[in-house]
């Protein structure tokens, strides 16, 4: 099965900053990579699809870049709201997995 | 409008069967992939497998092959997660989530919570 490596597992950041999380496949997956957000008590929440394309509602300071083997989630100025947990997934082989997942805090 | 519906919560003792469910409503129940998540108290999403309800066709991660059944009944629109004998280590938050070939899940179920204790 494709593994996923994501990092950092958490980090702590100031409203305002530039947050990235990488994500990296043990094997290509081209841009097969989706990325959630989940809050505590509720199920994930799809943010981006096909490695880069943002889903419908989603605020624009979230952004997907990769393909191959190596990822990233982007977001680009930091807000209260964004306190979660953030996880990759890869959709290129039938048998899914999720990558370890970020826990994102403010300070 | 798409809604995925669980089952509610279970305590249940070490050695028990399970049975959980997740009704799908507002698509064509058997064109989408029904997929099941556990997530342990306090840890990250674990994908344990998928179902096709329009053929039945199942897979599983190999973590999870042998100790799971996954199953569907498309009369009911109704997939199905279930365990011949828990264990302590099966207490999680299950999720079912539906998605199409080659795409990510976008819509989820509100999850189900088991606890196995003695």
């Amino acid at each position: 099965a494709i593994q996923l490596t994501q990092s950092p597992s958490s980090l702590s950041a100031s409203v305002g900053d530039r947050v990235t999380i990488t994500c990296r496949a043990s094997q290509g997956i081209s841009s097969a990579l989706a990325w959630f957000q989940q809050r505590p008590g509720k199920p994930p929440k799809l943010l981006i699809s096909d490695a880069s394309t943002l889903e419908s509602g989603v605020p624009s300071r979230f952004s997907g870049s990769g393909s191959g083997t190596d990822f990233t989630l982007t977001i680009s100025s930091l807000q209260p709201e964004d306190c979660a947990s953030y996880y990759c997934q890869q959709v290129n082989s039938v048998l899914l997995t999720f990558g370890g997942g970020t826990k994102v805090a403010i300070k | 409008e798409v809604q995925l519906v669980q089952s509610g919560a279970e305590v249940k003792r070490p050695g028990e069967s399970l049975k959980i469910s997740c009704k799908g409503s507002g698509y064509r129940f058997s064109r989408y992939w029904i997929d099941w998540v556990r997530q342990v108290p306090g840890k990250g999403l674990e994908w344990m497998g998928i179902i096709y309800p329009g053929d039945s066709d199942t897979r599983y991660s190999p973590s999870f092959q042998g100790h799971v059944t996954i199953s569907v009944d498309k009369s009911t629109s109704t997939a199905y997660l279930q365990w011949s004998s828990l264990q302590a280590s099966d207490t999680a938050m299950y999720f079912c989530a539906r998605h199409e070939s080659g795409e990510p899940a976008a819509d989820w179920g509100q999850g189900t919570l088991v606890t196995v204790s003695s």
